[in-house]
């Protein structure tokens, strides 16, 4: 079975561009949830959606935004890129976003801003 | 509040010597937990999880965690640390009458295993 897939895989952009990035969840997830790491750190929490609608939003400015599509995939978009955007962004697949369900992540999209 | 503590940034092992991860959390109520490992330049892959069934749980590659409620930790361990091994390890919490349903992630222990 595939796993979460991501793409781009890596990615350059410019600052004050506009980048999106894919999430394919595994088959059958409904909640897609986005990350930010920071080389270094720990994962950050982006968003999580679950059924086409946005279930959690961490703290982040309102130059991130996401949607989920009937098939439950993801896209995340970054407007007016600032270098502080470098990092690895991390999607992840679950049945459901409560209880014991794991988290399944994809490897990941790494930006880099110039 | 929720939190997870990793009581280590860094642990160093040689090979074929037992692994100690700690991980001490702080929930309301009995949580799901979680250890995610992740390799560099790669994504996260679950190790285990708890999900109340048993104290004890098993994951992939050898790793196990223990769940100790009056110690409120649920540190991994592995008998013996293979090169392989060598990794940032993640301990997680997903407190469970959280409607947020947001999971709570500890900084991390980097594992380095000495040949």
């Amino acid at each position: 079975d595939a796993g979460v897939t991501q793409s781009p895989t890596h990615l350059i952009k410019t600052r004050g561009q506009q980048v999106t990035l894919r999430c394919s969840p595994i088959s059958g997830h409904k909640s897609v949830s986005w990350y930010q790491q920071v080389l270094g750190q720990g994962p950050q929490f982006i968003f999580q959606y679950y059924e086409k609608e946005e279930r959690g939003r961490g703290n982040f400015p309102d130059r991130f935004s996401a949607r989920q599509f009937p098939n439950y995939s993801s896209e995340l978009n970054v407007n007016a890129l600032l270098l502080g955007d470098s990092a690895l962004y991390l999607c992840a697949s679950s049945l459901e976003p409560y209880g014991n369900q794991p988290q399944h992540f994809g490897d990941g999209t790494r930006l880099s801003i110039l | 509040a929720q939190s997870v503590t990793q009581l280590d940034s860094h642990v160093s092992v040689s090979e074929g010597t037992p692994v100690l991860l700690r991980c001490n959390y702080s929930s309301s109520y009995s949580p799901s937990l979680f250890w995610y490992v992740q390799h560099p330049n790669k994504g996260l892959q679950l190790l285990l999880k708890y999900t109340s069934a048993a104290t004890l749980v098993k994951g992939i590659n050898g790793f196990e965690a223990e769940f100790k409620k009056s110690e409120t930790s649920f540190h991994l361990t592995k008998p013996s640390a293979h090169m392989s091994d060598a990794a940032e390890y993640f301990c997680v919490v997903r407190p469970v009458m959280d409607s947020n349903y947001q999971l709570i992630w500890g900084a991390g222990t980097k594992l380095i295993i000495k040949p």
